[in-house]
């Protein structure tokens, strides 16, 4: 596997369900991030693990959790969701620190396609 | 308003170029960044250009930058079908290693 992957591709789930959502680096990065893309809205930047540290969006809803166990694994934890959850959930990754040139930039998995029934 | 600034929607006739244009509103962003969205897939970062630069080209792609409006444009040459996707302009701040990102425009290339 190469780049950042993404597993499942597509989810259907109910309100009261809970499931995970799993997001796999291979290109030896320090960064990992959620977004969420939803039609005709700003990507929005959900949570970012840098170094260990964990940055949120305070407008996150409590219903999602993510986890990071090591610098290529990101996990997004779902429970009781909402149908406005419903979205494209896309994980990224990138090399973080001190700037250091474009390099920076984000690599993007496929992304999840959320549907909540 | 937003910090990064696109229009929804470009359509052009096959052969012709498209010019996609963002706006950004912090003076001290050091990158500016084109990404690419096709359909069913993730964001593909096409190009990017520093704050101190004022153009770049890359085979069909030109970017332009006026800095002095906040002004970043992606020019597509002899654009192509395959050209149909989502293009976000995001922008990064000096300090900073996490992107802004625009609502994307949606070009359609049609024969």
């Amino acid at each position: 596997e190469t780049g950042v992957t993404q597993t499942p591709r597509h989810l259907v789930m109910g309100m009261t369900n809970k499931k995970s959502l799993k997001c796999e680096q291979h290109l030896g990065h320090n960064a990992m991030y959620w977004y969420k893309q939803s039609a005709k809205k700003p990507l929005e930047l959900m949570f970012v693990y840098s170094l260990e540290e964990r940055v949120e969006n305070n407008s996150v809803p409590s219903r999602f959790s993510p986890e990071c166990p090591n610098s290529s694994h990101l996990f997004l934890h779902l429970h009781t969701l909402q149908p406005e959850d419903s979205a494209l959930y896309l994980c990224a990754s990138s090399q973080a620190g001190p700037v250091q040139g474009a390099g920076d930039e984000q690599f993007f998995g496929p992304g999840t396609r959320l549907t909540v029934l | 308003g937003e910090d990064v600034e696109q229009s929804l929607f470009l359509s052009v006739r096959e052969g012709d170029s498209s010019v996609i244009n963002c706006t950004y509103t912090d003076s001290s962003s050091t990158y500016l960044y084109w990404y690419k969205q096709e359909p069913g897939a993730g964001l593909q970062l096409l190009t990017y250009i520093f704050s101190n630069m004022d153009m770049k080209q890359d085979q069909r792609l030109t970017v332009l930058l006026n800095k002095k409006d906040k002004h970043l444009s992606l020019r597509i040459a002899d654009t192509q079908t395959g050209d149909s996707a989502i293009y976000f302009c995001a922008e990064r701040k000096g300090g900073s290693y996490i992107p802004t990102f625009g609502r994307g425009t949606s070009l359609i290339v049609h024969p």
